[in-house]
């Protein structure tokens, strides 16, 4: 099956300062991929929608300076939190669909702790 | 405008139970509706989908019921086991290839034993 690999499940790191997370599609070419933060207990929420070789498609609300989010290749998007704070802790999700009457896959997931 | 309605919240179920929850949407666009199931920590696992051309879909003990007029679709968990405590997602989304899941809220059950 589909497998999404992402890394690293967790980090720490100091205010100020920027996060870069991966996420890989194993086994297929991914022309999509999709960037989700969750706070303990609650949903999901779509960030951007990240497509390969263009610039990501941000939600209302999320700022794409501090987000950075790049699709070089059709196997691999990064998620950078630029100049993190507190309040950017949060677990960050990627998924990805191999095509548009698969599912959907999801990554395991990054716990991002600023202190 | 929340687009994917889910409840309960919370559900409690006695080990051996059926456990349901249920999701309501609005867009009728929607044409993909899953199902999954997240643990402490994890990103969320793919349970059971099914497309509004069916009414029901089986998969072991999880089965999804769609009521395309109604816009409602539910999970059932038959014969309910501990290691079925966890968070469980609805979600939609659109046909086409690049758009994204909408989650609803979550439910997250407790199996007791």
């Amino acid at each position: 099956g589909a497998v999404v690999s992402q890394h690293p499940s967790w980090v720490i790191c100091k205010s100020g300062t920027s996060v870069k997370i991966e996420c890989r599609s194993l086994d297929f070419q991914a022309t999509t991929m999709f960037w989700y933060r969750q706070f303990p207990k609650q949903s999901l929420m779509l960030m951007a929608t990240s497509n390969e070789g263009s610039k990501a498609t941000y939600e209302q609300g999320v700022e794409k300076d501090k987000f950075l989010i790049n699709h070089a290749s059709l196997t691999l998007s990064t998620l950078t939190v630029t100049s993190a704070h507190p309040e950017d802790s949060s677990f960050y999700i990627c998924s990805a669909r191999s095509g548009p009457s698969s599912g959907y896959t999801f990554g395991s997931g990054t716990r991002l702790t600023v202190v | 405008q929340q687009q994917v309605k889910q409840s309960p919240q919370s559900l409690i179920v006695q080990k051996g139970g059926i456990s349901i929850i249920n999701c309501a949407y609005e867009n009728t666009a929607f044409d993909y509706f899953p199902w999954y199931q997240q643990f402490p920590g994890k990103g969320p696992a793919l349970l059971i989908a099914i497309r509004p051309d069916v009414s029901e879909k089986k998969e072991g003990r999880f089965t999804i019921s769609f009521n395309k007029s109604a816009k409602q679709f539910s999970l059932h968990i038959m014969d309910s086991q501990p290691g079925d405590s966890a968070t469980y997602f609805c979600a939609a989304s659109k046909g086409q290839a690049g758009t994204a899941l909408i989650f609803g809220k979550g439910t997250t059950l407790s199996v007791s034993s």
